[in-house]
């Protein structure tokens, strides 16, 4: 089954504690995404890559840090996390056709709350 | 990317037709208009895209006017799964993937 994967779902740790949050998809797509979602601020992108080794910032990439070694894979990295942090995450891939993004397959989501 | 704008909250009969409008009257010619939903707090689901013709898959269509400056979602036979918060965005090829959701239109779908 084509999906995107994220893990963990759920995370509840304290500020400064380094985590990751992984992001796999089975679907060969060339680009991926991470996204935070707040109520009342929509979705954010954090970070987005277009390709192994290619990594660019979103709107929001202070307090985070991602690396694209494999074409499935694209973690999400908070070195130090703190309370601000606390949101909904999510990932996404798409396939980039001349150049161009359409459909976006979005994961299931990381609710994460920093203590 | 142009600013989009959608009703709060709709509702719609099971069975029914749904149509969600949306409008975005400062589109300009490169971008599209994609449609996506989110089912509570779950990961966005993508349903269609269009530049300038209507277009329709197996989710649903989409009639983008003329002038482009609207455009309607259709879901032809609601289910109670479709209740969802609709989001419609306006996106230029070169924005880099980025999608930003706006308030969206809360559809819900009685019985």
């Amino acid at each position: 089954e084509a999906q995107v994967t994220q893990n963990p779902r759920y995370l509840i740790t304290v500020t400064g504690k380094k985590l990751t949050v992984t992001c796999s998809q089975n679907m060969n797509h060339e680009y991926m995404s991470w996204y935070r979602q707040d109520p009342g601020l929509g979705l954010r992108q954090i970070y987005y890559s277009m390709n192994v080794e290619v990594t660019d910032k979103g709107d929001v990439p202070e307090g985070y840090k991602v690396s694209r070694k494999e074409k499935r894979n694209f973690p999400l990295i908070l070195e130090s996390p703190s309370p601000n942090q606390t949101s909904l995450y999510f990932c996404a891939s798409s396939l980039l056709t001349a150049g161009t993004i359409y459909e976006q397959y979005f994961g299931p989501g990381t609710r994460l709350t920093v203590t | 990317d142009a600013k989009t704008t959608q009703p709060t909250s709709m509702d719609c009969a099971e069975g029914r037709a749904a149509n969600l409008p949306c409008n975005h009257s400062t589109i300009s010619g490169n971008e599209y208009v994609y449609w996506y939903r989110q089912i509570h707090s779950q990961g966005p689901q993508y349903i269609i895209h269009g530049l300038k013709n209507n277009e329709t898959n197996e989710m649903a269509s989409l009639i983008i006017t003329e002038d482009r400056k609207s455009s309607t979602l259709i879901l032809p036979h609601a289910t109670l799964r479709d209740t969802a918060v609709y989001y419609c965005i306006v996106r230029a090829r070169t924005s880099y993937g980025k999608l930003t959701f706006g308030q969206g239109t809360i559809l819900t779908v009685h019985p």
